[in-house]
């Protein structure tokens, strides 16, 4: 496929429990994107990488939350000792170069549930 | 730190009325995007705007940047069934690269 894929698209845990997000940005794609949506709210920045600089962390609401991303491969979001808030939508997004001039290209994301 | 709002925040039409959602930033901005996020679904890329007072179209869409760049419109006319959703608007005026996503606006269109 062409566009951006995350997994899983839906993701279950109890409390407490660690999760690792997935996602695959489009083939050539030097900048990738995580994003956080809450139910009916807008798009809370995570951490944004781009090509070989060190990523931005500035959005990641605390210790809990990490990523890595592989060259520019396949990125992954973890976050440990899941807590309720954390339930939501976590948007990963890519773009073909650096620079807030290019389109972000979306995937459909991975709707995380905290019991 | 650089704020992106968007009004109104919700907006409920009848088929084939116009809507309008503004977008004002705290600081100047190099460019604005506008992506639009269906129901369920996930933003897209709708369109960019780059220079002052910049005007463009797509079908019965019209974007508009605003002369000090720090502000920007959208405008469906005659509205449609397939216009529900939530659009935001997007733009960089800080000293990072990253783009800052407006509080969007939900549009429900009733047939």
């Amino acid at each position: 496929g062409a566009g951006v894929s995350q997994s899983p698209s839906n993701k279950v845990t109890e409390k407490g429990k660690d999760v690792e997000l997935r996602c695959d940005p489009i083939s050539g794609h030097t900048a990738l994107y995580w994003y956080r949506q809450r139910l009916g709210q807008g798009l809370e920045f995570l951490i944004y990488f781009q090509g070989n600089s060190a990523p931005d962390k500035s959005g990641l609401p605390s210790d809990r939350f990490s990523a890595e991303r592989t060259g520019e491969s396949v990125s992954t979001l973890t976050i440990q000792r899941t807590q309720q808030e954390d339930s939501a939508v976590y948007l990963c997004a890519s773009s073909f170069s650096q620079g807030s001039n290019q389109p972000q290209h979306f995937g459909d994301g991975t709707r995380l549930s905290i019991l | 730190g650089q704020q992106v709002m968007q009004i109104p925040q919700y907006q409920h039409v009848q088929e084939g009325e116009d809507f309008t959602t503004y977008c004002n930033s705290s600081t100047t901005l190099s460019n604005i995007q506008w992506y639009k996020q269906r129901p369920g679904g996930h933003p897209v890329f709708l369109i960019q705007l780059v220079k002052s007072g910049e005007v463009k179209k797509q079908k019965r869409l019209t974007f508009q940047f605003g002369e000090a760049k720090k502000n920007s419109s959208l405008h469906i006319t005659a509205t449609q069934t397939t216009d529900v959703g939530t659009y935001f608007c997007a733009g960089n005026g800080g000293a990072t690269n990253k783009l800052i996503f407006g509080t969007g606006t939900l549009l429900a269109v009733q047939p």
